[in-house]
């Protein structure tokens, strides 16, 4: 099982630059989220989509935005980086429904370095 | 505030118990969670605490529930090197179950 996988791994752009990173999944949930992890500051919600078709702002979702391709998708695109997007992502997902507590599932993150 | 609130760094003794401390601000969260993240890796559900649970145990893993307090702590016993890692306390708000999350505290394994 492959679960969550997101790319690319590692990343470094210029102030200005655009990018997207990709994530899916394959154990058929319903919500995706994309969360950004800085020191001393823990995890902070960018966006999420509950179901497929839909998406969400987050606590922070400035400079970002999301397609949820379909029910295994779910894509964080930056149009225009600058450096406090200096980060690591990390994709999400969690089943809602058969009496979910609540996990999430996550990726294995994506570092992204914007000089 | 919507603050939950960790130490960022526990150090103890391989073979010493770890207790990791936690407060969280919504009493009407359902769950509360552990999740551990070790290095260069996502973070994994280590477990968990229905919100009607004063304690839960999980062979080494013990989990504390005050309400009153809003206080959540994860023990564990005869802490191994395995366990260094970066331990994240969530609780959950609302229908869609968001989380809240603490920063993180990075427990430090001493020989």
């Amino acid at each position: 099982n492959a679960g969550v996988t997101q790319t690319p791994k590692f990343q470094v752009l210029k102030t200005g630059q655009s990018m997207t990173l990709q994530c899916a999944q394959d154990m058929n949930h319903n919500s995706m989220y994309w969360y950004r992890q800085d020191p001393g500051m823990g995890l902070r919600l960018i966006y999420y989509s509950a179901s497929e078709g839909t998406t969400d702002k987050g606590e922070v979702p400035n400079g970002y935005n999301v397609s949820r391709l379909n029910k295994r998708e779910f894509s964080l695109r930056l149009e225009s980086a600058a450096p406090s997007q200096t980060s690591v992502y990390f994709c999400a997902s969690r089943p809602t429904s058969g009496g979910a507590t609540g996990e999430l599932f996550f990726g294995e993150g994506s570092r992204l370095t914007v000089l | 505030g919507e603050d939950v609130e960790q130490s960022l760094f526990l150090s103890v003794r391989e073979g010493d118990s770890s207790v990791i401390n936690c407060t969280y601000t919504d009493s009407s969260s359902t769950y509360l969670y552990w999740y551990k993240q070790e290095p260069g890796a996502g973070l994994q559900l280590l477990t968990y605490i229905f919100s009607n649970m004063d304690m839960k145990q999980d062979q080494r893993l013990t989990v504390l529930l005050n309400k009153k307090d809003k206080h959540l702590s994860l023990r564990i016993a005869d802490t191994q090197t395995g366990d260094s890692a970066i331990y994240f306390c969530a609780e959950s708000k609302g229908s869609n179950y968001q989380l809240i999350w603490g920063a993180g505290t990075k427990l430090i394994i001493k020989p």
